[in-house]
């Protein structure tokens, strides 16, 4: 059955990076894209970007471009989110989530607790 | 930027039809999505497509999709069907947006 587990929670200083990894199993990876979803206490989802696992082709939404750094390793069958200038507005679950083309976010990881906190 | 704009609650007694909408420029041409959000847990899609039910997913959840609306109904509402639940859908520049959320109550 298809999964994707993330890597543990993370509390960091203002001003540090964070690096998020999703380890997907299941289903052929490079087959799908992975998107970065987050969510701050009580707010709404956001999407944060994608890449494509095939070419490694990535999109970032404008509000994270120049932030947000998304890679992925296929012979780990794992995908990796890095965010710097960590702010305390960072704080935040962030999600990974496969998607195809009419089929967005099918399955989800569980989630990572990131905490930024002087 | 893209908005998708959905009510912030909606409250039903057990067995009564629930029905979320979410409104957006351009839902007329791109498809909309729903997700489900119970609290601490990842979210589930629920739609897909406007309409189309992923396995697994009771026939009473059902979504349509009419010009810069789209609508997630729940029929005959269960308390497990309690949670936020989540529009998304794509921009024409191909920005990926959610809605706000809509917190269903059922009780």
């Amino acid at each position: 059955q298809v999964q994707l587990v993330q890597s543990g929670a993370e509390v960091k200083m203002p001003g540090a990076s964070v690096n998020v990894s999703c380890k997907a199993s299941g289903y052929p990876f490079t087959t799908f894209a992975m998107h970065w979803v987050r969510q701050a206490p009580g707010q709404r989802l956001e999407w944060m970007g994608w890449i494509n696992a095939g070419n490694g082709k990535t999109k970032y939404s404008q509000k994270f471009q120049g932030r947000v750094s998304i890679t992925r390793d296929t012979s780990a069958s794992t995908a990796y989110m890095e965010l710097s200038s960590l702010r305390s507005e960072d704080t935040a679950v962030y999600y990974c989530a496969r998607s195809e083309v009419l089929l967005p976010f099918d399955y989800w990881g569980q989630g990572t607790l990131v905490t930024v906190s002087s | 930027s893209y908005e998708l704009t959905q009510p912030p609650s909606v409250s039903v007694s057990p067995g009564q039809a629930a029905r979320i909408t979410c409104s957006g420029d351009a839902l007329p041409k791109k498809y909309a999505y729903w997700y489900q959000q119970k609290s601490g847990q990842a979210p589930v899609l629920v739609i897909y497509e406007d309409s189309k039910r992923p396995s697994g997913i009771p026939e009473r959840f059902s979504g349509s999709n009419s010009r810069t609306m789209a609508t997630l109904t729940i029929s005959g509402a269960q308390v497990e069907d309690e949670g936020d639940y989540y529009c998304y859908s794509t921009d024409t520049s191909g920005n990926h947006v959610f809605g706000g959320g809509t917190k269903l109550t059922v009780l």
